[in-house]
């Protein structure tokens, strides 16, 4: 399996500008996770979906960033408008549905905002 | 509700010594405890996992770590310390009644000395 994809590698934007970050979890896996990651708040849990439903958003730090998981091989994170504050690495994973099976992470977007 | 203290945003040693990278959890439940890492520029994977069974875990590259309920703790450590296990390392913990997602520590940057 060619693991957790995530779209792009590296994306640089002006402030104001929508940014939409792309995942695709491995097959079968009915879990998916998105993390951001920055040097001052660590790693956070923005939202989960399970079967393609969203189970917890609390994590979504404002109305600007949205998810949606349209089928089971496909997930989007967008951010609009973005602001300087949400530059981090974007991490999707997933994992199947037992509670000690393994998370796979992707390899993670890095976002600019300018 | 759940919780993870890594205690030690940054641990040094020597390559060849001890290292050890301390984890204590918050859980009014049985969990399932892990360990991941996450080199430069990557995502995180996983280095070991506790669910039930055996106290004592082995993980990838000769890493382990030892589950102790009384202490409440999930110490990672491996005997001699290799300049390819610089990384940043995450304890994380999730329910075993709920199942669902899981909380990640805050990390330790683990640099290794000449």
């Amino acid at each position: 399996d060619a693991g957790v994809i995530q779209s792009p590698r590296h994306e640089v934007t002006e402030m104001g500008q929508e940014v939409t970050l792309r995942c695709k979890p491995i097959s079968g896996h009915d879990y998916l996770f998105w993390y951001r990651q920055t040097m001052m708040r660590g790693l956070e849990l923005l939202i989960y979906f399970n079967n393609n439903v969203p189970i917890d958003d609390s994590g979504m730090p404002e109305d600007r960033f949205s998810a949606k998981m349209p089928n089971a091989s496909f997930s989007t994170l967008k951010i609009q408008p973005s602001e300087p504050r949400d530059s981090a690495v974007y991490f999707c994973a997933s994992r199947t549905s037992g509670g000690a099976d393994t998370q796979y992470f992707g390899p993670g977007t890095r976002l600019t905002v300018l | 509700a759940q919780s993870v203290t890594q205690l030690g945003s940054h641990v040094s040693v020597s390559e060849g010594a001890l290292v050890l990278l301390r984890c204590n959890y918050s859980s009014s439940v049985p969990p399932y405890l892990f360990w991941y890492v996450q080199y430069p520029n990557q995502g995180l994977q996983l280095l070991l996992k506790y669910t039930t069974g055996a106290t004592l875990v082995k993980g990838i590259n000769g890493f382990e770590a030892e589950f102790k309920k009384s202490e409440t703790s999930f110490h990672l450590t491996k005997p001699s310390a290799h300049m390819s296990d610089a990384a940043e390392y995450f304890c994380a913990v999730s329910e075993v009644s709920s199942a669902s997602k899981i909380i990640f520590g805050s990390g330790t940057r683990l640099s290794i000395r000449p």
